[in-house]
């Protein structure tokens, strides 16, 4: 069974203070690692998509990394924008679109 | 471009009540369709995905049941409501071929009383 397990679960952060998020996985033959941005009370935006180690994407103040067990979402100097719920997810190659989800990180950033 | 609709956005219900959420999508063709519930402080679990008209596929055992009238439509419905369904409804899609990304919708935040 696919897993997928996120730390922290909550990150409280001064403005600027950079910082990573974790995202362990579990899955045999994955086909993609997805990091999505949720605001509260509101669908999630998807963000990044990571299909092989060592494979990196940036985004403004965002960068995602993949190993062979974890992803790392970097926020460089966040700004209260940032301020969010991320999700990551895995899909593995022989569960057609299927996605496995970990329970998120509640990222506030305070001016 | 494409878009992605849900309603209704909000939604309180009595328990035993029936059931009935609506998706469309906008801007493509024979998509992908999935529903997920989000439960209070817990991650996104999926409930049923379609890979065409009439093409169901559930993932959860339990008391809902979906379906696909349209191309571009998902209905997430329900006989009789209980209190455990309550929690934050999401409808995604994704292109039937090539890419895996999956969009989500707004959301139907969905309480049973």
């Amino acid at each position: 069974e696919d897993q997928v397990t996120q730390s922290p679960e909550a990150l409280r952060l001064q403005e600027g203070e950079s910082s990573s998020l974790n995202c362990s996985y579990t899955v045999s033959g994955l086909r993609g690692l997805f990091w999505y941005r949720q605001d509260p009370g509101k669908g999630p935006e998807f963000l990044f998509t990571l299909y092989s180690a060592g494979e990196e994407k940036e985004k403004e103040r965002l960068k995602a990394t993949l190993t062979k067990k974890e992803s790392f979402l970097h926020i460089t100097a966040p700004k209260p924008e940032d301020s969010a719920t991320y999700l990551c997810a895995v899909q593995r190659g022989a569960a057609g679109n299927k996605l496995t989800f970990g329970g998120g990180t509640r990222v506030l950033v305070k001016p | 471009s494409q878009t992605i609709h849900q309603w209704p956005a909000t939604l309180v219900q009595p328990v035993g009540s029936p059931l009935s959420l609506e998706c469309t999508v906008e801007g493509t063709s024979n998509p992908n369709l999935y529903w997920y519930r989000q439960a209070a402080g817990r991650g996104l679990q999926l409930l049923f995905y379609s890979v065409g008209i009439g093409q169901i596929s559930s993932e959860v055992p339990q008391n809902l049941s979906a379906s696909r009238p349209q191309d571009r439509q998902f209905i997430l419905s329900s006989k009789k409501l209980l209190l455990s369904d309550s929690g934050f409804y999401l409808c995604a899609w994704s292109f039937g071929s090539g890419t895996d990304t999956q969009y989500f919708g707004p959301g139907t935040r969905l309480t049973v009383l």
